[in-house]
């Protein structure tokens, strides 16, 4: 089975301050995908991921930036969070052939104060 | 632009009651269409299924047809469980590697 861990699980900072957050597959799925939730909203892209150092935009990627460097690891960077940045974040990873079938990670809670 | 509409929660049902989840789409082309599930504290895991018109998707006891008609994916259940209670995600993908979701309903079921 696929597994993903994001770290940290939760984290709480200041507006103003720099945050990464890490996800790391242990297998070779080539897709990863970083979504928020929020109420009312369900989840939304922010960045995806088809292989190292390949990455584009999704529907809310202002204020985001992602690095993958390694197959394994999809970053998600919020270079300077704001308290509209308050969110659940999963990441995802696509898991088959069909684009839609996504297995996702246990969520990061970031707070920004 | 693609997009998921579904009912507003919460659905709050009687263990045993039948459940019904509506969502319809907008879509260019010929979408997939999924329903996920995430339980408290979890992320969110697939549930069923269906890639073309008048395809049916399956699992757990839950179910959803594919309705080209009426750009549909109603989610149904003859039967809900107290363990059934969660948050549950209409989406779709039109195979440009991106998956868009609906704002999600969330279900109670009393014992």
């Amino acid at each position: 089975d696929a597994g993903i861990t994001q770290s940290p699980r939760h984290k709480v900072t200041e507006t103003g301050t720099p945050v990464t957050l890490r996800c790391h597959q242990t297998e070779n799925h080539r897709y990863m995908y970083w979504y928020r939730q929020d109420p009312g909203h369900g989840l939304r892209l922010i960045h995806y991921s088809y292989g190292v150092k390949d990455t584009d935009k999704g529907e809310v990627s202002d204020g985001y930036s992602v690095s993958r460097s390694k197959t394994e690891d999809f970053l998600l960077t919020l270079e300077s969070a704001t308290s509209s940045q308050t969110s659940v974040y999963f990441c995802a990873i696509k898991t088959s052939g069909d684009t839609g079938e996504l297995f996702f990670g246990e969520g990061s809670r970031l707070t920004v104060l | 632009g693609n997009s998921v509409t579904q009912m507003e929660g919460p659905v709050t049902l009687s263990e045993e009651a039948f459940l019904t989840i509506n969502c319809t789409y907008t879509a260019t082309g010929y979408p997939s269409l999924f329903w996920y599930v995430q339980y408290p504290g979890e992320g969110l895991q697939l549930l069923l299924k269906a890639t073309k018109a008048d395809d049916k998707g399956s699992n757990k006891g839950f179910e959803a047809t594919y309705r080209k008609e009426t750009t549909s994916f109603h989610l149904e259940k003859g039967s809900v469980q107290v363990s059934d209670s969660a948050v549950y995600f209409c989406a779709l993908s039109t195979g440009f590697q991106k998956l868009v979701f609906g704002t999600g309903t969330r279900l109670l079921v009393s014992p």
